[in-house]
């Protein structure tokens, strides 16, 4: 079977290499997918989003990977640079009218070793 | 092209007193959110405006109000404070009419209650 990936509080990485993020949703009538970065003192910022009709969604060094089967998220960074270092959400939500509203997850603290 | 303007940054108020605190969206946005969040619960959906209607309301109690104003404008308030309300308040504003798209932060009004 597939593997799932664990959720971890945080993350250390080296400057340079890949990172992986993983988040695991609640709601299985969820349909749409959105990873925030929030860097300290400020507000959470768009990365990236995806809607339940893919697997995968590419942007600038992010790649957002869903599997609706096992309710698993991941964000995996390219190249991780000291301006990645952050805390990271995936939100959920269902895109249907009148239901506006983001279920964030804990997070995860990543941390980019020099 | 200014950002989510949330005012003030900080406050402290005392418990039993109350609290207003002010969003202005992005400039064409019509739909603004309040989230709570505490280290604890993270971040957690308060309410939704979309042209001075709530559409959505979190599990939160009746202690918690807000209104939006027929400028997109949005005020949140909460009475008779206490001390687990001390939290980070954040807004966001998005232009998309229905549930999905880029939701756009403000820093903050960080509240403590003493």
């Amino acid at each position: 079977g597939e593997s799932v990936g664990l959720h971890l509080p945080t993350l250390s990485v080296q400057e340079g290499d890949n990172s992986i993020i993983n988040c695991a949703y609640s709601n299985s009538a969820s349909d749409y997918f959105i990873w925030y970065k929030q860097e300290s003192g400020k507000g959470p910022q768009f990365i990236i989003d995806i809607r339940s009709n893919m697997d995968k969604r590419q942007g600038q060094r992010v790649t957002v990977l869903l599997n609706k089967t096992v309710k698993h998220l991941s964000l995996q960074i390219a190249a991780t640079q000291p301006g990645d270092s952050a805390v990271y959400f995936c939100a959920e939500t269902l895109s249907s009218p009148n239901d506006y509203k983001l279920s964030f997850g804990a997070g995860t603290t990543v941390t980019v070793r020099a | 092209k200014a950002g989510v303007t949330q005012t003030p940054r900080y406050l402290i108020k005392t418990r039993g007193q109350q609290v207003t605190l002010s969003c202005s969206p992005i400039s064409g946005h019509r739909s603004v959110s309040w989230y709570q969040q505490t280290p604890g619960q993270g971040l957690q959906f308060l309410f939704e405006y979309f042209s001075e209607t709530q559409r959505n309301k979190g599990n939160f109690p009746g202690r918690f109000s807000g209104r939006q104003f027929s400028n997109s404008r949005s005020e949140m308030n909460v009475s008779t404070l206490e001390l687990g309300d001390s939290a980070l308040y954040l807004c966001a504003s998005s232009l998309a009419t229905d549930n999905t798209g880029e939701l756009f932060f403000g820093e903050g009004s960080r509240l403590t209650v003493l």
